[in-house]
């Protein structure tokens, strides 16, 4: 029930082609979809955020798909750079209920490698 | 805006020892949270904190772990005795609180915890 399952475990991409990664989850009280990058070294870095309110979420390269009826979502990359190769995790919390916690739920992680 | 900072950065000690990691998060944050990192898998959380309250420590192996945040900001997470699977990067979290929820956690570099 907890669980966000992200797929696929590795990824490469030649520059400026499109990345895709995947997640699910089961935890229909999940209502924030939050995407990190993390550089070798570093901690996690928000990246884009999505609430189900929306299907679709664009920042400049980064877009986010998603489809409540199916509980999935999606990271696109457009125009992949090799500064872009890091690994990218998606993660999935609830609503605060008095006292509850906000956890995220992370997938295990996508490494990106983009090939110049 | 200075982000979450950590210290150590790197942390070798023998099994059974103790350690402790110390976190300083973004200014005005209430909420900190601690991770930990294994190698290859996204973050779990430890425990969660509300100014210096306890909202979350399902996940937090009370047998040999403990986190505390005298004064709301700065906070502490021990470990002791060590064991070889504890072997990680544990990961400080901050965010602002708000009644609708606060979702948007700023992490810091991380302490990458060695046991031999």
């Amino acid at each position: 029930q907890q669980q966000v399952k992200q797929s696929p475990q590795s990824l490469i991409v030649q520059k400026g082609g499109i990345s895709i990664i995947n997640c699910a989850y089961e935890n229909t009280a999940f209502d924030y979809f939050p995407w990190y990058q993390q550089f070798p070294g570093k901690g996690p870095a928000l990246l884009i955020a999505i609430r189900p309110d929306v299907s679709e979420k664009k920042e400049g390269r980064f877009t986010i798909s998603f489809n409540k009826s199916a509980k999935q979502f999606s990271l696109h990359i457009m125009d992949s750079q090799p500064g872009d190769s890091a690994t990218y995790f998606c993660a999935a919390t609830g609503r605060r209920t008095q006292g509850g916690s906000e956890k995220l739920v992370f997938g295990k992680g996508t490494k990106l490698t983009v090939n110049p | 805006e200075a982000g979450v900072a950590q210290s150590p950065r790197y942390k070798i000690i023998e099994k059974r020892q103790s350690v402790a990691f110390w976190c300083n998060p973004i200014s005005g944050h209430a909420t900190l949270y601690w991770y930990q990192q294994i190698l290859g898998q996204g973050p779990k959380l430890l425990i969660q904190f509300q100014n210096n309250g306890v909202v979350d420590d399902s996940q937090l192996p009370k047998d040999r772990f403990s986190a505390e945040r005298l004064k709301g900001v700065d906070s502490t997470l021990k470990i002791q005795p060590a064991k070889l699977e504890d072997s990680a990067v544990y990961l400080c979290a901050s965010s602002l609180w708000a009644v609708w929820g606060s979702y948007e956690q700023y992490f810091g570099p991380g302490t990458r915890l060695t046991v031999t």
